[in-house]
């Protein structure tokens, strides 16, 4: 089966740096995203990871390690409106998104 | 155009009632995603149309009826809702349904449902 873990709620402090780890076990793998969801809102994607790893994007990157069943999202230099939820998906064998349960991250000033 | 559309933004009906919620997507895309989500909870896959054909449906009750009647197009059709069907149903779209660094799903706004 497939079991996905990220922390419930995170705080972090407005220009600061935020890493948000995700780590995963599955029988099937085919890339991870990296989603950000504001409350009431639809998901948009931020980041793709297929091999290991670090992909960067402006303020935020994304960390693969597959062997280690592991990514996380480092957002820099954050700002008051990086303040959302982040939500892990894994691609499984079936080129479906299994989600993890999402990352409610807290700015203060 | 590089956007998912969904109308109605907001809904509420009776248990009753028939209503439908439409997604739309000018982008090319082959596949199209029906979820639910409920509040402070990651989004569940319903259903998944690839070339406008069925190929998933995750156990969701018949009350619940999607169509595709065109390859931009993606219908949901409501009858006899419960008042647990309450959330945020959300249309996404992808390029199609292999893998690659091209299959990000597209997200539509959303529509707020609530079965009185």
């Amino acid at each position: 089966g497939q079991n996905i873990d990220q922390p419930t709620e995170m705080t972090a402090t407005e220009g600061a740096i935020v890493q948000i780890n995700c780590t995963y076990q599955t029988s099937g793998f085919n890339g991870l995203f990296w989603y950000q969801q504001h409350a009431g809102e639809a998901p948009t994607f931020l980041s793709y990871n297929v091999l290991d790893g670090l992909e960067e994007k402006g303020r935020f990157s994304s960390f693969l390690s597959r062997s280690k069943g592991y990514s996380y999202l480092l957002l820099k230099e954050l700002q008051m409106k990086d303040s959302a939820s982040y939500l892990c998906a894994l691609m499984d064998s079936n080129y479906q998104l299994i989600w993890g349960a999402g990352t409610k991250l807290i700015i203060k000033p | 155009d590089t956007e998912v559309t969904q109308t109605p933004k907001h809904l509420v009906m009776g248990m009753t009632n028939k209503k439908s919620l439409k997604c739309e997507q000018h982008m090319g895309h082959r596949a199209m995603y029906w979820y639910k989500q409920k509040a402070k909870k990651p989004p569940e896959l319903m259903f998944v149309y690839s070339y406008e054909k069925l190929s998933i449906n995750e156990s969701v009750p018949s009350r619940f009826s999607p169509e595709c009647p065109n390859s931009s197009l993606l219908n949901l059709h409501l009858h006899a809702l419960q008042p647990e069907d309450s959330a945020l149903y959300l249309c996404a779209s992808t390029l199609r349904t292999s893998g690659g660094s091209y299959n990000e799903q597209f997200f539509g706004p959303g529509t707020r449902l609530t079965v009185l």
